[in-house]
This record gives structure tokens, C-alpha cells and sequence, in this order.
């Protein structure tokens, strides 16, 4: 099994463009997470997706907008990318009473 | 709402030493606790998780963590680290019946020769 797998693994944009970061989890999970993790901040949790169709907010949401159409994929938009926007991004999903499983990040500079 | 403070940011400890990396949350109900581990340039693995049961939880590597409700606390152990020990361990906590979990800042393990 895949488990969960992130596209793209790097990207650089610039200021003001936009971008869509898929999650994609073969693990049949109902629940669905976009992190962001920076330096000595740990994990912050931008969005999350407790089913197909639902999404709600995390943490830091202000900038992204999230979609899940498909059970399997979660995808984080970003319509105007900002500097403060440079971080790498980690999506995760779980069953009810499971752990968080990670894929292998993005790494996303905006300049 | 939950929350998880790791107590320690870095941790430096010599090879065969023993360590403990600090982790208490706060709930106002019941919680499942997890400890993960993040390599250089890799997502985040599980070493081990507390879901029910016996407060002592083995994971993998070698690694053990105790879960003391009292104190709020899941402390992950080890009683001989190596070289390969090095990276960054994230704690965190979900509560039973929800759906976020929240992960604290991190600790860094460095472990010299």
C-alpha cells in the first residue's frame, strides 16, 4: 500500500500566484488533515475533513481553501501566495479510533 | 480544547545514556496520546500511542512512554539511545470522540558519540 502520498514534493511560487497541493490515502480513511509545520512551532492544523464533501478549519486557515470531493483526496489550495506561506505542508488521515498517518511533506517557498 | 506542551525543545545525550523527553496535555475529557518521530527530510512516523489499558506503552526502537493521567503527562523513555536515535519527537493528543489532533513544538534529540 501507498499509504498517503503528497504532489508535489517541492515547489516554488511567487508572490501573488496560486497553487493546489493533492493528498491522495488509499487507506479507505474517513478523516483528513492539512498541517503546516515551521520552525519551533510544531504542527498547526490549517483544515480538516471529517468525511467526503465536509471540510472545516483548523488552527491557521486564513489563506487556504481546502476541497474533498473524492473520499480519498484532500486538496489545499492556496489562491495568492504570500511569504508567510513558505513552510512544508504534511496532510495525514486516520480511521475512528486509529493514529494520524503522514505523507512525506511538501516543501513550499514563496518568494 | 486541547492542548500539548513538550517541555524540552532540545535534548542533547550521549550514546548508550538514557533519556526522557517531557510531554504534558490538557483535556477536559478523555484523551488518546501519541508519540511520533520525524526524521531529517521525511513526514512523521509513529513510535507509539495510548489509546485504553495499561498506562505503560511500548513502541517501536526501544521506546516506551507512561501515560499518568493525575499528572496530565505521557514522558517517553528510552533507556539506551544511539547515534540513529537522532531526530525530532512530536507528542500529541486527541480526545475520544473527536476529531483534531493537536501535536506540541516538538523536541529535538541529539545524540553525541
Amino acid at each position: 500500500n501507498a499509504g498517503v502520498t503528497q504532489t508535489p514534493k517541492f515547489r516554488v511560487l511567487k508572490t501573488g500566484q496560486s497553487m493546489t497541493l493533492l493528498c491522495a490515502q488509499d487507506m479507505n480513511h474517513e478523516y483528513m488533515y492539512w498541517y503546516r509545520q515551521d520552525p519551533g512551532m510544531g504542527l498547526r492544523l490549517i483544515h480538516y475533513s471529517v468525511g467526503e464533501g465536509t471540510t472545516a478549519k483548523g488552527e491557521v486557515p486564513d489563506g487556504y481553501n481546502v476541497s474533498r470531493l473524492k473520499k480519498q483526496n484532500f486538496l489545499l489550495g492556496l489562491e495568492s501566495a504570500a511569504p508567510s506561506q513558505t513552510s512544508v505542508y504534511f496532510c495525514a488521515s486516520r480511521g475512528l479510533y486509529t493514529e494520524a498517518f503522514f505523507g512525506q511533506g511538501t516543501r513550499l517557498t514563496v518568494v | 480544547a486541547q492542548s500539548v506542551t513538550q517541555l524540552d525543545s532540545q535534548v542533547p545525550v550521549f550514546e548508550e545514556a538514557p533519556v526522557e523527553l517531557r510531554c504534558n496535555y490538557s483535556s477536559s475529557v478523555s484523551v488518546y496520546l501519541f508519540w511520533y518521530v520525524q526524521y531529517p527530510n521525511q513526514g512523521l512516523q509513529l513510535l507509539l500511542k495510548y489509546l485504553s489499558g495499561s498506562t505503560l506503552v511500548k513502541g517501536i526502537n526501544g521506546f516506551e512512554a507512561e501515560f499518568n493521567k493525575s499528572q496530565t503527562s505521557f514522558h517517553l523513555r528510552k533507556p539506551s539511545v544511539h547515534i540513529s536515535d537522532t531526530a525530532e519527537y512530536f507528542c500529541a493528543v486527541l480526545n475520544t470522540g473527536g476529531f483534531k489532533t493537536i501535536f506540541g513544538a516538538g523536541t529535538r534529540l541529539f545524540v553525541k558519540a
